[in-house]
């Protein structure tokens, strides 16, 4: 069974106060690890998604990256507006009807206080 | 504007009175899925959709029923709704062209049955 383990579960910053987020993950062969941002009362927007071991994407303030059992989202002097939950998915190699299934992590609640 | 479209956003019900979330996407996506969203249990995939007429269970399908008759809806039905399909729901949308099977999320039905 696929599994993601989402830590912290919070995380307070000031703003400009660089940290990590971190997702691990048990699955039979990976086929993508997703990154999102989630606002209070929306969807989830898609934000990465690292295919291989060493791969590393950025974004404006986000930089995330993956080894064999976990990704980090690297978040580089973040702002207020960066505050928001971030959700770790994961998709398994599992056949073809497994592109449709994605395994998600509880998620980590991030504040960037001014 | 490329999107995914779920009507109503908000919905109080009563035990036992069938409904209908509807869900419509604009990008031609083969994949599509929906997923209940509960504090501390995170995003929990019901059923998907591969394409029309192809569907599969995800990690919570009872109490649920899809059917895929277009390309673009996939509506999720609720025979006999009860009170722990309280939840927040959300419909997403994917392809798998040029391996890469993004999902893009629609904005959230918050369901209440009392």
């Amino acid at each position: 069974e696929d599994q993601v383990t989402q830590s912290p579960e919070a995380l307070r910053l000031q703003e400009g106060e660089s940290s990590s987020l971190n997702c691990s993950y048990t699955v039979s062969g990976l086929r993508g690890l997703f990154w999102y941002r989630q606002d209070p009362g929306k969807g989830p927007e898609f934000l990465f998604t690292l295919y291989s071991a060493g791969e590393e994407k950025e974004k404006e303030r986000l930089k995330a990256t993956l080894t064999k059992k976990e990704s980090f989202l690297h978040i580089t002097a973040p702002k207020p507006e960066d505050s928001a939950t971030y959700l770790c998915a994961v998709q398994a190699d599992a056949g073809g009807t497994s592109y449709g299934k994605l395994t998600f992590g509880q998620g980590t609640i991030l504040t960037v206080h001014p | 504007e490329a999107q995914v479209t779920q009507n109503p956003r908000y919905l109080i019900t009563v035990t036992g009175k069938k409904l209908t979330v509807t869900c419509s996407q604009n990008m031609n996506h083969e994949y599509m899925s929906w997923y209940r969203q509960d504090p501390g249990l995170g995003l929990r995939q019901i059923y998907y959709s591969m394409n029309v007429e192809v569907t599969d269970k995800g990690d919570v399908p009872e109490g649920y029923k899809v059917s895929r008759k277009e390309k673009r809806n996939f509506p999720l039905i609720l025979e006999s709704p009860s009170p722990n399909q309280t939840s927040l729901y959300f419909c997403a949308s994917s392809s798998p062209g040029q391996g890469r099977n993004i999902q893009y999320f629609g904005a959230g039905t918050r369901l209440s049955v009392l």
